[in-house]
């Protein structure tokens, strides 16, 4: 039962373009949501996240949005940087459960 | 280093062998988690702990695996058996708060990866 899903595997980009990442969720109990990025052979590090009240949070090149009527929160970053190509992964969580739910992750590569 | 350290980070064991794999949660954090993650798919939630407690293992398999977090020393995923389909990436995570009561994130280790031949 996959309750947050990145339908995308993959993105390619330029460099100084902006990267586009989109999350879908089915579970309308979530009530956090986050972004983690993970480099290859090291675990995933936080990256920024939203609560179900806002629509939109910012942290220097990175904005979460989130649209809780259609369920959907993407991430932009912009201006994408070389050093972005990892992959990010979406998540997940509601007050009432004890786990984080995770995507299957989008890989972004970020091209010279 | 005062992050989240697992040991071993590579394991290689053979079908029917049992398999740990060790997690030191962040200094201050009484909350761990185990996920793990299979190739090419996300990371799928196992087991949440607190200091001699199993909180949630819904995300455990009921045979074969088991999880604790004792009083002193690190928290175990043990696999009982292993097969071929438990090679995978573990990680481990930790956390000053619970997961429902938000003010930051969960911290994770660099992972165990475990092969089974």
């Amino acid at each position: 039962d996959q309750q947050v899903k990145q339908n995308s595997p993959s993105l390619s980009v330029q460099e100084g373009r902006i990267s586009i990442l989109n999350c879908d969720y089915t579970n309308s109990m979530f009530d956090y949501f986050l972004w983690y990025k993970k480099y290859p052979a090291e675990g995933p590090t936080f990256l920024i996240s939203i609560s179900s009240i806002k629509d939109k949070n910012e942290d220097g090149r990175f904005t979460v949005f989130l649209n809780k009527s259609a369920k959907h929160l993407s991430l932009h970053i912009v201006p994408s940087q070389p050093g972005d190509s990892a992959v990010y992964f979406c998540a997940a969580s509601a007050d009432n459960n004890n786990d984080m739910r995770f995507g299957a992750g989008t890989r972004l590569t970020v091209k010279p | 280093n005062a992050g989240v350290m697992q040991n071993p980070r590579h394991l290689v064991r053979r079908r029917g062998q049992e398999a740990r794999l060790r997690c030191s949660p962040m200094k201050g954090h009484s909350h761990v988690y185990w996920y793990r993650q299979l190739p090419e798919e996300g990371l799928k939630f196992m087991v949440y702990l607190q200091k001699e407690n199993i909180i949630d293992e819904s995300g455990m398999p009921k045979e074969r695996f088991s999880a604790e977090f004792p009083k002193e020393g690190p928290s175990i995923l043990r696999i009982q058996q292993v097969v071929r389909g438990d090679s995978a990436a573990y990680f481990c995570a930790s956390s000053s708060l619970r997961t429902g009561e938000f003010a930051g994130e969960l911290f994770f280790g660099e992972g165990s990866r475990l092969t089974v031949l």
